[in-house]
Order: structure tokens, then C-alpha cells, then sequence
């Protein structure tokens, strides 16, 4: 059974590019979570989604990000106009319930680098 | 809103020595799960341990065990026997409700020879 598959593992951007992060959650999970992590910090919670819904955005920026989890295909966060301040690593996690019923399990991160 | 707290950045232990880290959190539900997760340098995040909030024992995981203070609002975390393996970044996080999970900004352990 494959876990959470992020990729691409880095990605390299100017700033003013698009950068879009992909994840597959675990098999069988419905629920995705996105978390951001600058350097020696811990993860700040940007968005939970299910299949085709957005459950809550409440840590996303309004301007320049957005989440989907089509009801086929990866989940993906995509990041437009990229500035500096965006670069740090992002991890998707998955589960098969809501909250805290079953722990995370979460993909390697992909570390975005805005240059 | 829930909030989650780690006052140590970094700690360091002895190897084949006893650590506690700690952790604090904020909240006005009942029911609810705590966590701690670790962060090696390969950057994995992994499960250490799960805490159900409305059963009072203490979860235990071989060398990892918690102190679960409810009416503190405290989980702690206890490493026994620390290995050179168990350097990393450990992180609290709380799961309620709402559903989200979040997390404490870590706390760096460094295992000395």
C-alpha cells in the first residue's frame, strides 16, 4: 500500500511563475490536508479538503493560492505569482477520517524555492 | 481558536538517558486527540505516539510514553533509553472538532554520545 505521494520533491521558480504542487493521498483516504513549514518552524495548517470540496481554507493566503482534490487525480496546490516569501516546504497528509480519529500520515514535502 | 505550545526549541540528552519534552494547549472542547510527530532530517514526518483525550490512561509506545495532564491541558512527552535515532524534531499537535490538525512549532533534540 503506496503512503502520501508528493511530488515533485523541488521545484525551482522565478518569481512572477506558477508552482503547482501535487499529492496522492494513501489508498482509500478521502481527506487532505496541506501544511506549510518555513525553515526551523513547525507546520502552519493552509487547507483541508475531501474529495471535490474545500472543507476549510482558513490558513490559505486569499490572494495567489489555491487547493482542489478532484474527484479523479491528485489533490493540488497551486501557488501564482510566486514571491520569495513562498519559498519553504509544503506537505500534503491524508487520512481516511476527519480530525483527529486517525492520525496523519504524510507525504516526503516538496521544497519550493522562489528565486 | 486552539492553540498549541512547545516552550523548548531544543533540548539535549545523554544517550541511554531519560527526556521529557513539553507541551501545552488550548482549548474549550472535551473531546479531542493529541499527537507527537517526529521530523529526522530526512524530513518525514512520522507518528511517534496518539493520545485520546477522554481516556485517562497514558499512551505508551515501547520507549515513548506521555504524560497526560486533561485539566492542565499538558502532553508531555517521555523518551527512555534515548538512541542516536531519536535525534529530530519533535512536534505536539491537537486534532478537534473542527477537524484540522495543528501543530506546535517543534522542538530540536540532539542525542549526545
Amino acid at each position: 500500500n503506496a503512503g502520501v505521494m508528493q511530488n515533485p520533491r523541488h521545484l525551482v521558480r522565478r518569481r512572477g511563475q506558477e508552482a503547482r504542487l501535487r499529492c496522492s493521498p494513501m489508498k482509500g483516504h478521502s481527506h487532505v490536508y496541506w501544511y506549510r513549514q518555513l525553515p526551523e518552524e513547525g507546520l502552519k495548517f493552509m487547507v483541508y479538503l475531501q474529495k471535490e470540496n474545500i472543507i476549510d481554507e482558513s490558513g490559505m493566503p486569499k490572494e495567489r493560492f489555491s487547493a482542489e482534490f478532484p474527484k479523479e487525480g491528485p489533490s493540488i496546490l497551486r501557488i501564482q505569482q510566486v514571491v520569495r516569501g513562498d519559498s519553504a516546504a509544503y506537505f500534503c497528509a491524508s487520512s481516511p477520517v476527519a480530525g483527529g480519529n486517525s492520525p496523519l500520515h504524510f507525504g516526503n514535502g516538496t521544497r519550493l524555492t522562489v528565486t | 481558536a486552539q492553540t498549541v505550545t512547545q516552550s523548548q526549541p531544543e533540548m539535549s540528552v545523554q544517550e541511554a538517558e531519560t527526556v521529557t519534552l513539553s507541551c501545552t494547549y488550548d482549548t474549550s472542547e472535551s473531546d479531542y486527540y493529541l499527537f507527537w510527530y517526529k521530523q529526522p532530517p530526512s524530513r518525514q514526518m512520522i507518528l511517534v505516539i496518539r493520545q485520546e483525550a477522554y481516556k485517562q490512561q497514558n499512551a505508551t509506545e515501547n520507549r515513548f510514553s506521555v504524560n497526560f495532564q486533561k485539566a492542565a491541558k499538558s502532553f508531555s512527552l517521555k523518551i527512555s533509553d534515548s538512541q542516536l535515532g531519536d535525534a529530530a524534531m519533535y512536534f505536539c499537535a491537537y486534532g478537534g472538532g473542527d477537524d484540522k490538525i495543528i501543530f506546535g512549532k517543534g522542538t530540536r533534540l540532539h542525542i549526545l554520545p
